[in-house]
């Protein structure tokens, strides 16, 4: 079993839509939640970041944490073109911690 | 202020050579990562630099891959004898210490022939 379980997609949806990405871990001693950000032939870059369970909002984007289940998500409200992207769901045991654990990432397509 | 850079940018070579991969990371940042990203594959950590303590290999695969970072800063990572599943986009990230956030390169695409 991996330790990190994300839905590869692909995921289309239309413009203004709500985006829901989700990935499920199976260690409890991770305790960091971070969603990154992947456009084509670019680098990942950090989107949000969270080490407790429940909801963190940063302008369009919540990311939530659920512990007990092991689940994190990531919404996306008033989705655009330009969140068209790859979303990594990575964790980590401390924050910091430089064996970040990644998902293999979920393609979105936000259709005009 | 300049991001990680990486070069190059894409590397094509021939199975059995050598490749040397380049990263110079955020000025400032003490600690260095290198990552691999293989097709539909998550980000695989290959290893972990932090100022002027010996580096964490653990994620190295083989014997056929080594990293070094000079002054603290650039840094090198080699892949002897390539083989095909060599090939991948190899990224560099880099933080102003293990605590912070990583930032990423755009990394190498590498394509063993």
């Amino acid at each position: 079993q991996k330790e990190v379980e994300q839905d590869p997609g692909p995921l289309s949806v239309p413009e203004g839509a709500i985006v829901s990405l989700n990935c499920t871990y199976s260690n409890s001693a991770f305790q960091y939640f971070m969603w990154y950000r992947q456009y084509s032939r670019k680098g990942p870059e950090l989107l949000m970041y969270t080490y407790s369970s429940g909801n963190k909002e940063d302008g369009r984007f919540t990311a939530q944490v659920d512990k007990s289940s092991k689940y994190i998500s990531l919404f996306i409200r008033d989705s655009q073109p330009s969140d068209s992207a790859t979303y990594l769901c990575a964790i980590a045991m401390a924050f910091g911690n430089e064996k970040l654990t990644f998902g293999t990432g979920t393609r979105l397509t936000i259709i005009p | 202020g300049a991001g990680v850079s990486q070069s190059p940018s894409n590397k094509v070579t021939e199975k059995g050579k050598d490749v040397e991969l380049r990263c110079d990371p955020i000025s400032g940042h003490t600690a260095l990562y290198w990552y691999r990203q293989s097709l539909g594959q998550g980000l695989e950590f290959l290893i972990y630099f932090q100022g002027n303590s010996a580096p964490d290999k653990s994620g190295l695969p083989s014997d056929r891959f080594s990293a070094e970072r000079t002054g603290g800063s650039v840094s090198t990572l080699t892949i002897q004898r390539t083989q095909q599943e060599d090939s991948a986009v190899y990224l560099c990230a880099s933080s102003p210490d293990r605590r912070q956030p990583q930032h990423f390169g755009d990394g190498t695409r590498l394509s063993i022939l």
